[in-house]
């Protein structure tokens, strides 16, 4: 089976404070990515991250950091001194090649709140 | 560069009445991808398109559901017969290719709502 669970359904928190948002994913295949997405209010999708499979080195983006550990199937998110402009729903994915094309399998979403 | 564009923007219609949404990808991009996403919710794929063809429509929930697309450009999703159930906001996707290490970009998405 393949699947993507993102554990924490809503947080809040308020701003300047990290936050670690966690995803789990399940596949037999050996190669895959993992993504993270971030939805704004205004809805569109901004793409923030492409991990491989074979690549476990965390990486580390401004305020953005992400952890990949291949043993525990996970690929969490943290965000350092959180603002208010953090608020999003946040999607982790897993990315396939099924079928010949990129198959991309989406977490439920994590509601971040960041209040001031 | 321009990114994916959808149109329109919000859509509101009584049931029953046929509806069509379309997506502009970004140029060049030869993968594209059509998802719902309720209220709430997260994304759910519903087909995707290599060039103009279609391999995979399992995504599709009902045969009222129809996509097409011209070349390697724009894509029209089709719901004939609308239910209030597919009140959702329907996303387009690109991609470069159609390798699993694309990332997909998205556009704004079409806000349906079936009266």
């Amino acid at each position: 089976a393949q699947k993507v669970t993102q554990v924490q359904t809503e947080i809040s928190v308020v701003e300047k404070e990290d936050v670690t948002l966690d995803c789990v994913y399940e596949t037999r295949d050996t190669t895959y990515y993992l993504f993270w997405y971030k939805q704004p209010p205004s809805g569109e999708l901004v793409f923030l991250i492409r991990r491989n499979s074979f690549d476990e080195q965390n990486e580390i983006s401004g305020r953005y950091s992400w952890n990949f550990q291949k043993s525990t199937s996970s690929f969490n998110f943290t965000i350092t001194a959180s603002q208010v402009v953090d608020s999003a729903v946040y999607f982790c994915a897993l990315s396939l090649l099924s079928g010949g094309y990129n198959k991309l399998i989406f977490g439920a979403g994590t509601r971040l709140a960041v209040h001031p | 560069g321009a990114g994916v564009s959808q149109s329109p923007s919000n859509k509101v219609t009584e049931k029953g009445k046929d509806v069509e949404l379309r997506c502009d990808p970004i140029s060049g991009h030869t993968a594209l991808y059509w998802y719902r996403q309720r209220l709430g919710q997260g994304l759910e794929f519903l087909i995707y398109f290599q060039g103009n063809s279609a391999p995979d429509k399992s995504g599709l929930p009902s045969d009222r559901f129809s996509a097409e697309r011209t070349g390697e450009s724009v894509s029209t999703l089709t719901i004939q017969r609308t239910q209030q159930e597919d009140s959702a906001v329907y996303l387009c996707a690109s991609s470069l290719g159609w390798g699993s290490d694309q990332p997909q970009h998205f556009g704004d998405g079409t806000r349906l709502s079936i009266l």
